[in-house]
């Protein structure tokens, strides 16, 4: 499979705080970039997703931004709350594929 | 207005044993995933299942593992003669296709844990 690389692998936030969490990939055949929630002991939730024909998709307090030519998006959680304390997961995929992970970020916002 | 949906959620057997997984996808969904995640790490993919068809299942082991979609019923997942390394936690989810990108919708996994 190809890779998607998931950075940071943790990260502290005050609350108020931007979170930004940053993915890369390498198939260029991937036209899918959604973004997975999931608390402890739960199953993913889908967040936010982006297709390569926009740069920047925004709901709510959470954006995805997507650079087509360097092949990253990242996400972006605006006003963070210790609610959102939990592991983003990005992937990616093409047509109906399985998607491909990254291994995740484990977000803790702190008041 | 039922999600993706598995049983059980906690599955214990001993060394030896057969684990057998289930998951009903979204109403009027017809494509089903399985992931299996490691603690610590995200999701790896197994096998992507229709009706009745295996359509990828170039993420599963190539023995002790299977996977079937019938016409009714559930998904399930079968591990036969599971090893303390199976232990994880296995994952469903389901999307409709029109053509082009499908969402994916997740169960809340079944936690399998090998003695």
């Amino acid at each position: 499979q190809q890779q998607v690389k998931q950075s940071p692998q943790s990260l502290i936030v005050q609350k108020g705080g931007i979170s930004i969490i940053n993915c890369a990939y390498e198939n260029t055949a991937f036209d899918y970039f959604p973004w997975y929630q999931q608390f402890p002991g739960k199953g993913p939730a889908l967040l936010i997703a982006i297709r390569p024909d926009v740069s920047e998709k925004k709901e709510g307090r959470f954006t995805i931004s997507f650079n087509k030519s360097a092949k990253q998006f990242s996400l972006h959680i605006m006003d963070s709350q210790p609610g959102d304390s939990a592991t983003y997961f990005c992937a990616a995929s093409s047509g109906n594929t399985p998607l491909v992970f990254g291994k995740g970020t484990r977000l803790s916002v702190i008041a | 207005n039922a999600g993706v949906m598995q049983n059980p959620r906690h599955l214990v057997r001993r060394r030896g044993q057969e684990a057998r997984l289930r998951c009903s996808p979204m109403k009027g969904h017809s494509h089903v995933y399985w992931y299996r995640q490691l603690p610590e790490e995200g999701l790896k993919f197994m096998v992507y299942l229709q009706k009745e068809n295996i359509i990828d299942e170039s993420g599963m082991p190539k023995e002790r593992f299977s996977a079937e979609f019938p016409k009714e019923g559930p998904s399930i997942l079968r591990i036969q003669q599971v090893v303390r390394g199976d232990s994880a936690a296995y994952f469903c989810a389901s999307s409709f296709s029109a053509g082009g990108p499908a969402e994916q919708y997740f169960g809340p996994g079944t936690r399998l844990t090998v003695t």
